[in-house]
């Protein structure tokens, strides 16, 4: 069975990074994109990115490019998304999931919590 | 990129069908059959519903369909019941090689 394991909640200062990771089960981890998804609280879904797990590569939204990182270690089927300059308006719960094949996203990790606050 | 246009909520009776739009522009939901739907319960993370305009995952109740015409996707669930009472999704990928979320509807069973 498929499923993505996601690192514990975090609380962090404004100016602060972040580093939350997602670790892959159930199947070939290099065989499919893991993307990154957001949701501050009472909000809707914020796609922030992708990354190829076989090559490295990704593909970040406008609006993070600058402030975020994904990385992979397939070593431990494994990835991690790092977000720096934190503000307040960052406090959310931060997804990832894996593509599935153009243009969807199954499953889903169950979330991780990071409250930015002085 | 501006987020797809859902109603805020939508409700109905047990065993009534509702229908969910998601409006984009011809940069996404019109220009690409890669249209998504999520349920989502309080608390718990994304569940895919349907894939690629009108496909349902193993497991997901034929209850569900989706459809598009123009730059409109739609979401339809017959026979409601109490347990398809949460927020829904749309999502779709776009020219920019990037993805967008629809706004979000609220399900409510009366």
């Amino acid at each position: 069975q498929v499923s993505l394991l996601q690192s514990g909640a975090e609380v962090k200062k404004p100016g602060a990074s972040v580093k939350v990771s997602c670790e892959a089960f159930g199947y070939t981890f290099t065989v499919s994109y893991i993307h990154w998804v957001r949701q501050a609280p009472g909000q809707g879904l914020e796609w922030m990115g992708w990354i190829n797990p076989n090559f490295g590569g990704t593909n970040y939204g406008q609006k993070f490019q600058g402030r975020v990182t994904m990385t992979t270690d397939t070593s431990m089927n494994t990835a991690y998304m790092e977000l720096s300059s934190l503000r307040s308006d960052d406090t959310a719960v931060y997804y990832c999931a894996r593509a599935g094949g153009r243009s969807w996203f199954d499953p889903w990790g169950q979330g991780t919590l990071v409250t930015v606050s002085s | 990129q501006s987020a797809l246009t859902q109603p805020a909520s939508v409700s109905g009776s047990p065993g009534q069908a509702i229908t969910i739009s998601c409006t984009g522009s011809s940069s996404d939901v019109g220009s690409y059959n890669y249209v998504s739907w999520y349920q989502q319960h309080p608390g718990k993370a994304p569940k895919l519903m349907i894939y690629e305009v009108s496909n349902r995952p193993s497991g997901v109740s034929n209850r569900f369909s989706g459809s598009k015409s123009g730059n409109t996707a739609s979401l339809t669930i017959s026979g409601l019941q109490a347990e398809d009472e949460a927020d829904y999704y749309c999502s779709s990928y776009t020219s920019s090689n990037s993805y967008v979320f629809g706004t979000g509807t609220k399900v409510t069973v009366l």
